[in-house]
């Protein structure tokens, strides 16, 4: 069965402090890379969807990329509000659903 | 507001009990999956319902079930509740079985005591 792992478990940034936040999996099969965002007691929220090494996507100040077997989450100048729990996922070749890592939750402060 | 409504918000019950949570899917959408959370777990699936059917199984206990109706909201059974049954449960949607990413509710959080 495939492993996503997330690290680190947690992160502490002042504002403005950019940082990247690592997913890695071990699947062989990938057909997608998947980032949420999860506020407290809400549901996770769609940021990005990977499919190859070397693709990158934007938002804001989140910027994700994807290798063979890793992808990162750069967060550029965070801002309070960018703080929530950072979820990745991926789905294999064999399967329909996302297989989350247990996130990282990022705190910003001010 | 994502589109996928969770009933209730939120459930107190004792142990032994049976409850139903119920999911339903943004419109267009003909697939419900199940996630469990809890702190020492991150996000588990549980199970896939396509159109009404099951399609797809997870680390679902026995004493748990689904079911997708034909409106296609869905509800999630679960049984001989235990403490560490407490939890959130999310619904999410999506268009087609197969689906890349989908849409999360806000959740149900169940404590067992």
């Amino acid at each position: 069965e495939d492993q996503v792992t997330q690290s680190p478990e947690a992160l502490r940034l002042q504002e403005g402090e950019s940082s990247s936040l690592n997913c890695s999996y071990t699947v062989s099969g990938l057909r997608g890379l998947f980032w949420y965002r999860q506020d407290p007691g809400k549901g996770p929220e769609f940021l990005f969807t990977l499919y190859s090494a070397g693709e990158e996507k934007e938002k804001e100040r989140l910027k994700a990329t994807l290798t063979k077997k890793e992808s990162f989450l750069h967060i550029t100048a965070p801002k309070p509000e960018d703080s929530a729990t950072y979820l990745c996922a991926d789905k294999n070749s064999n399967d329909y659903k996302l297989s989350f890592g247990a996130g990282t939750t990022v705190t910003v402060r001010a | 507001d994502s589109g996928v409504t969770q009933t209730p918000k939120h459930l107190i019950t004792a142990t032994g009990q049976r409850v139903t949570l119920r999911c339903s899917p943004r419109s267009g959408d003909l697939s419900v999956y199940w996630y469990q959370q809890s702190l020492d777990q991150g996000l588990q699936f549980l199970i896939q319902y396509y159109n009404g059917e099951e399609r797809a199984k997870g680390n679902i206990l026995e004493r748990f079930s689904a079911q997708q109706f034909p409106d296609l909201h869905s509800e999630l059974n679960l049984s001989s509740l235990e403490l560490g049954d407490s939890a959130l449960y999310f619904c999410a949607s999506s268009v087609a079985l197969d689906s890349y990413g989908y849409t999360f509710g806000s959740g149900t959080r169940l404590t067992v005591v």
